[in-house]
This record gives structure tokens, C-alpha cells and sequence, in this order.
């Protein structure tokens, strides 16, 4: 299956800090989305993205359909305890699928 | 709200056994889909349905089947379960094809 590069893997960032990840790919995809993943919990839908070059906030978290659509980023501003998760980009192509990236592990020391 | 819900949290099965993982969801979503999720392997997509009755195998269907009936579940079986099989299932349903998925809390099936 399609493999979203996902990066970095994991962070360790103090508490107050500005947070930054992406995910790439090879192939061209209509909708980008961000996921965050509590421990033992489903993922929960954090921004959707449906347009080349389209910026959305929600809240501290802005993220960005890449201009080429083959790439997103999610920024996470003065980062709280509480942002503690995984966080999973995906894609989709306009077919029934998403593609999911391998996760950003992050941890926020207080 | 959209909801989503898998029928167990935690479930542990022997080997061999058949098991079902039931998911309901309660907005008239066209499309359910089952993926499973392991550590550095991020989330699979086992299968995924956009009708009812309808199925298309994901990355990963070997030694898993569904079943749809009705519009609003979707059922994961696992024929013969085996040890390889332990892993987080979580299931998820969107409007459309070009619209966001939904996930359930997910089921944590340990197969001894």
C-alpha cells in the first residue's frame, strides 16, 4: 500500500514549546488530514485539509496542505501536557482509502 | 457528533478460536473500513466496505474476513484466530470517499 513518510518519529519537547511535523509522499492526494492518538483510544480527527495550499488552525494547532499536494504539516504552538500522544497524518485520493503515516510519538515535559 | 463504537475495549481469545469484532456507527456512513495498529507499523487497513454487502481487501486481509449486512455495521472475523493476530483493531467510517474517517476507541485483542 501507499507509505506516507512521516517525520520526526518521536519528540521530547519542554512544555511551552512550539511543536513541528510533517509527512510526505510520492504520490499526489486530495485531502490531507491529522489525527491525534491517546493512549489506548481510537484516533481522534484533528484538522482536515481538502485544498492544495490550504492553511486551518484549530485552536494552537495549524496545519497545511503542501502546495504540490503531496506533502502536509502540523504546527502545535505552546505545547501543554496534555499534547501528549501520537499524532497520524493521512491522505486520500479520492478512492474509498486512506493512507496513514507511522506516527509522531510526542512527549511534552513539563 | 459522529459516533463509532467497537463492541469490546479488551479481548483475549485462544488460538484457533473464531472471533468477531462487531462496529456500529450512527451517522449513515457509506464507508467503514478496518485497520489494525502496531508498534513502527502505524495503522493497516485490513478492509474496507462503501456499500452494504460491499467489500474491498486493504493491505493486509490474509486470515480476516467482514461482513456487512446493514448499512451501519460492519463486522471483522477472524476465522482461525492466531498468536500473530494480537494487535490493536480499530474501526473507522467516513461520509464519502472524499471525506473525513472516524475512528472507534479501538479493541485490543490478545490471542493466546
Amino acid at each position: 500500500g501507499q507509505q506516507l513518510n512521516q517525520s520526526p518519529q518521536s519528540m521530547f519537547i519542554q512544555e511551552g514549546e512550539d511543536v513541528s511535523m510533517n509527512c510526505t509522499s510520492s504520490s499526489i492526494f486530495n485531502t490531507w488530514l491529522w489525527y491525534k492518538q491517546d493512549p489506548g483510544e481510537g484516533p481522534v480527527l484533528l484538522i482536515a485539509l481538502y485544498k492544495a495550499g490550504e492553511l486551518t488552525s484549530n485552536g494552537r494547532l495549524t496545519a497545511q496542505f503542501g502546495i504540490t499536494r503531496k506533502d502536509s504539516f502540523l504546527n502545535i504552538s505552546a505545547s501543554i501536557p496534555s499534547d501528549v500522544g501520537i499524532y497520524f497524518c493521512a491522505g486520500r485520493r479520492g478512492a474509498n482509502n486512506l493512507f496513514f503515516g507511522t506516527g509522531t510519538r510526542l512527549t511534552v515535559i513539563p | 457528533d459522529v459516533k463509532v463504537t467497537q463492541s469490546s475495549r479488551y479481548l483475549v481469545k485462544r488460538t484457533g478460536e473464531k472471533v468477531f469484532l462487531e462496529c456500529v456507527q450512527d451517522m449513515d456512513h457509506e464507508n467503514m473500513f478496518w485497520y489494525r495498529q502496531d508498534p513502527g507499523l502505524g495503522l493497516r487497513l485490513i478492509y474496507f466496505s462503501y456499500d452494504v454487502k460491499m467489500k474491498e481487501k486493504g493491505d493486509i486481509p490474509e486470515g480476516y474476513s467482514v461482513s456487512r449486512e446493514k448499512k451501519e455495521r460492519f463486522s471483522l472475523i477472524l476465522e482461525s484466530a492466531s498468536t500473530n493476530q494480537t494487535s490493536m483493531y480499530l474501526c473507522a467510517s467516513s461520509l464519502d470517499s472524499a471525506t473525513e474517517a472516524f475512528f472507534g476507541q479501538g479493541t485490543r485483542l490478545t490471542v493466546v
